[in-house]
């Protein structure tokens, strides 16, 4: 069974960078490719991008210029860096994993989410 | 980007009733080569990560009850509860996965009536 787990700050300071970190367990980040989501306090779903083990990624158009993403296959870990960051960004982030070896797939496994606020 | 409607937003039913959620792409997210839908549903209920429910806009994955389907004619989408129980009371979102970005619906809300 894939288990996947976020970890990271839950407090980011506006103008700063939010950086999370999904760590894989049950299976291997190799050949398979993995996407941030992130869900605003009461809201609906945004996807922020994916990335491939190869370190080949796709981002959200709207938030491109702000992120990164990578993986660790060492550590079975893949991250999410985004910065600057404002109020806006407050959201819970989820990682997940895509069902085929595919960038065009649904989410199969996702991780329980963490909340990040930014706040000064 | 492709633009996901759903309706309605919220949808109260009774027990045992059927519900009917409805879902609007902005444009085709059917791959004419494999004829599929790139079309996903998901279930959030408070707390928790979504989970997938149906891809190919009606392929139900495994260990989810067969009360649950999906459908597809043209762009519009159609998950359906057969039979509503306690436990579905949920929000619902709608997905695709054709291009990017990927984009979900606004979700709706199945409560008990």
């Amino acid at each position: 069974q894939v288990q996947l787990q976020e970890s990271g700050p839950g407090l980011v300071k506006p103008s700063e960078t939010l950086s999370l970190t999904c760590t894989v367990s049950g299976g291997s980040i190799s050949s398979s490719y993995w996407s941030w989501i992130r869900q605003p306090p009461g809201k609906g779903l945004e996807w922020i991008g994916y990335v491939h083990e190869s370190g080949s990624t796709n981002y959200n158009p709207s938030l491109k210029s702000r992120v990164t993403m990578s993986v660790d296959t060492s550590n079975n870990q893949f991250s999410l860096k985004m910065s600057p960051v404002t109020v806006a960004d407050t959201a819970v982030y989820y990682c997940a994993r895509h069902k085929i070896v595919s960038g065009t797939s649904a989410f199969d496994y996702w991780g329980q989410g963490t909340l990040v606020t930014v706040s000064s | 980007d492709i633009v996901m409607t759903q309706s309605p937003d919220s949808l109260p039913v009774s027990l045992g009733e059927r519900a009917t959620i409805n879902c609007k792409s902005s444009q085709s997210v059917l791959y004419t080569p494999n004829n599929k839908n790139y079309l996903a549903w998901y279930q959030q209920k408070p707390g928790q990560p979504p989970k997938l429910l149906i891809s190919w806009a009606s392929t139900r994955e495994s260990g989810v009850p067969d009360r649950f389907s999906g459908s597809a004619s043209g762009t519009d989408f159609t998950l359906t509860i057969s039979s509503l129980q306690a436990e579905d009371v949920a929000v619902y979102y709608c997905q695709q996965y054709y291009s990017t970005p990927r984009t979900f619906g606004q979700g709706t809300k199945v409560e008990i009536k």
